[in-house]
């Protein structure tokens, strides 16, 4: 069975732009979430979507961020225009009841 | 917002040392896990606590619940080399959805063959 994936699994950019994450949950889990850790710092809960619902969002940091789950099946965390402090590793995972998460790699993302 | 103290921040042992690594939060907690994140990966799950008081084990690893349901602590005996990695603790305290967890700042353990 494939585990979460995430792609891409480095992504360098340049402050300003825009960058597109993804992530693929495990099949059949309705609950995906997603997490960023900040170098040397915790890792941090950004949301946590229900199929294809928002059910918490509390921890996104800004509107700079838009995460969608259309269909319930894989999800997308965009940021624009990125900062430098939104560099860190950005985790997805994903739970089929919501107690035990499965992580993906992550997504090393550094804005210049 | 609600923080773990995670300590210590790294260690650098012998293979076949014991280790000990401890959280600590302000707030109580009524879930504690622990999880392992070897490089370039995401952090698996090693051991989940759902009772304040709780002991459990999983192979070399031992986790406990603190009774104030404020603390916890890893151990893992006879350390090997593939040990090495960063060790989270994570909560997850009453009201908070399934899922939104808080993390400490990570352990990082290097082992010395």
């Amino acid at each position: 069975e494939a585990g979460v994936t995430q792609f891409p699994s480095h992504s360098v950019i340049e402050k300003g732009q825009t960058v597109t994450l993804r992530c693929d949950p495990i099949s059949g889990h309705d609950n995906l979430y997603w997490y960023r850790r900040v170098m040397g710092k915790e890792i941090k809960f950004l949301l946590h979507f229900v199929k294809e619902s928002k059910q918490d969002e509390s921890g996104m940091p800004n509107n700079r961020f838009l995460a969608e789950r259309t269909g319930g099946t894989y999800s997308t965390l965009k940021v624009q225009p990125a900062e430098l402090e939104d560099s860190g590793v950005y985790f997805c995972a994903s739970s089929p009841k919501g107690e035990k998460l499965f992580f993906g790699s992550g997504t090393q993302l550094s804005v210049l | 917002g609600q923080q773990l103290n995670q300590s210590p921040q790294s260690m650098f042992i012998q293979e076949g040392e014991d280790v000990s690594m401890n959280c600590t939060s302000s707030s109580i907690f009524n879930t504690w896990l622990w999880y392992k994140q070897d490089p370039g990966e995401g952090p698996v799950l090693l051991i989940a606590l759902y009772k304040a008081g709780e002991l459990t084990s999983n192979g070399r690893l031992t986790a406990q619940f603190g009774i104030t349901r404020k603390d916890s602590f890893l151990n893992i005996s006879a350390s090997i080399p593939s040990d090495v990695g960063i060790y989270f603790c994570a909560g997850r305290n009453y009201g908070g959805s399934q899922g939104n967890l808080i993390f400490g700042k990570g352990t990082k353990l290097s082992v010395k063959p």
